[in-house]
């Protein structure tokens, strides 16, 4: 199976402030065939199901605002939040969709400093 | 409107079984792959298992391999994850979800406790 391992595990952050969340694989999830990164991220809020806000490690999923951004390749990804809202109090999971099981990361939980 | 609406959760003892159950409407239920994904209470996501769209492929995490089934009823719109052999540890808020690369859609969750 491949090992999804995020970083930070939580972080507090200013209001306005950016905030950045890493992923690492533990295999490339680029497949040569498309030149695409099989790496989605994930938003979840208690009590809530699970968002997905972000696809091919960088395309933003409809309706999610652009203050989100994903980055990286390979093995090595990134979330960012360039100015951050209340709202986004939550933790971040990203999920690699190259193989079955389809795996997720430990989780991020981002918070308001 | 897309909906996925959960039901079967509920208190069971180690050993015991429990069928979870996830109605869709809103989008034609026959052509999606579906998913089930838990979270342990303080703990992350785990996804459990998919199944494609005319139920003859599915695939599981490994802990729980063997012990759970997921199937479905296309007739009836309707999710399937069958839960045998239940331990401490499969205690999590189960969702169902149809998650396709560019989009997701997800039950409301449903919480399994196992305990005795």
């Amino acid at each position: 199976d491949i090992v999804m391992t995020q970083s930070p595990d939580s972080l507090a952050v200013s209001l306005g402030e950016r905030a950045a969340i890493n992923c690492k694989s533990s295999q490339s999830l680029l497949h040569t065939s498309n030149d695409k990164n099989y790496l989605a991220w994930f938003q979840h809020k208690p009590g809530q199901p699970p968002k997905l806000l972000i696809y091919w490690a960088f395309t933003r999923a409809s309706g999610v605002p652009d203050r989100f951004s994903g980055s990286g390749s390979g093995t090595d990804f990134t979330l960012t939040i360039s100015s951050l809202q209340a709202e986004d109090v939550a933790v971040y999971y990203c999920q690699q969709y190259f193989s079955s099981p389809q795996t997720f990361g430990q989780g991020t939980k981002l918070e308001i400093k | 409107e897309v909906q996925l609406v959960q039901s079967g959760g509920g208190l069971v003892q180690p050993g015991g079984s429990l069928r979870l159950s996830c109605a869709a409407s809103g989008f034609t239920f026959s052509t999606y792959w579906m998913h089930w994904v838990r979270q342990v209470p303080g703990k992350g996501l785990m996804w459990v298992s998919r199944i494609n769209s005319d139920g003859r492929s599915a695939v599981y995490a490994d802990s729980v391999k063997g012990r759970f089934t997921v199937s479905r009823d296309n007739a009836k719109n309707t999710l399937y994850l069958q839960m045998n052999s239940l331990r401490v540890e499969d205690t999590a808020v189960y969702y169902c979800a149809r998650v396709t690369i560019v989009e997701d859609y997800w039950g409301q969750g449903t919480l399994v406790t196992v305990s005795s």
